[in-house]
């Protein structure tokens, strides 16, 4: 059964610093997704990644996909306070999800 | 006009209460999903119909039970409410040309 990893948990930085947040999967998956929660809101759905190599851009957020590495990035750059939300990896046919990562972007 | 809505968005009740959650969307999708999220903000799969039929059914107690009239509706029917149902329950639908999923806003549930 799939199984996704989050890391960091959570993960304060200053605005204008860049980081990356990992997802690591435990078996093959042939999708990988990205999501922001906004606290009380739903699930905004940031990138849809579907194959290997696969790299997506929008604004200050980038997302690839290594699929041998099993592993997915959420990198960010010249981070603003709007950024702040969860942010959730998930993958797989059943949208398997892990745990997020909280990230406070401070000014 | 919203894609995929619930409601209602706010539940409380007693327990051991019988309550029902809706799900409708208007994106013609052919699937459609129940989440639960706790209050550490993990998600989990509960439910996944697809054209009506149920596809995945994860371990939740026999307490729930979903409900699919049609490929556009979803709805979440819990028997006897425990505290610890009390949680958000996120609707979601996808279709297989389109992967992407999307969330309804979630229907925070707290049973008192």
């Amino acid at each position: 059964e799939l199984k996704v990893e989050q890391n960091p948990l959570f993960l304060s930085m200053q605005e204008g610093k860049n980081y990356t947040i990992y997802c690591n999967y435990s078996t093959t998956s042939d999708r990988l997704y990205w999501y922001r929660q906004d606290p009380g809101k739903s699930l905004e759905s940031l990138f849809v990644l579907l194959s290997n190599g696969a790299v997506k851009q929008e604004g200050r957020l980038m997302a690839s996909l290594d699929t041998k590495a099993r592993l997915s990035t959420l990198h960010i750059t010249a981070a603003v306070h709007d950024l702040s939300a969860t942010y959730f990896c998930a993958g797989g046919n059943k949208l398997v999800f892990g745990a997020g990562t909280i990230l406070r972007v401070k000014s | 006009d919203t894609a995929v809505s619930q409601t209602p968005k706010y539940l409380v009740t007693q327990m051991g209460n019988d309550k029902s959650i809706k799900c409708e969307q208007n994106l013609g999708h052919d699937t459609m999903y129940w989440y639960k999220q706790d209050s550490k903000k993990f998600l989990k799969i509960m439910f996944s119909y697809n054209n009506k039929e149920l596809i995945i059914n994860e371990t939740v107690p026999n307490r729930f039970s979903p409900k699919s009239p049609d490929k556009a509706h979803l709805n979440l029917h819990i028997n006897s409410l425990e505290l610890g149902d009390s949680a958000v329950y996120f609707c979601a639908s996808s279709s297989v040309r389109n992967t992407e999923a999307f969330f309804g806003q979630g229907t925070r549930l707290t049973v008192v």
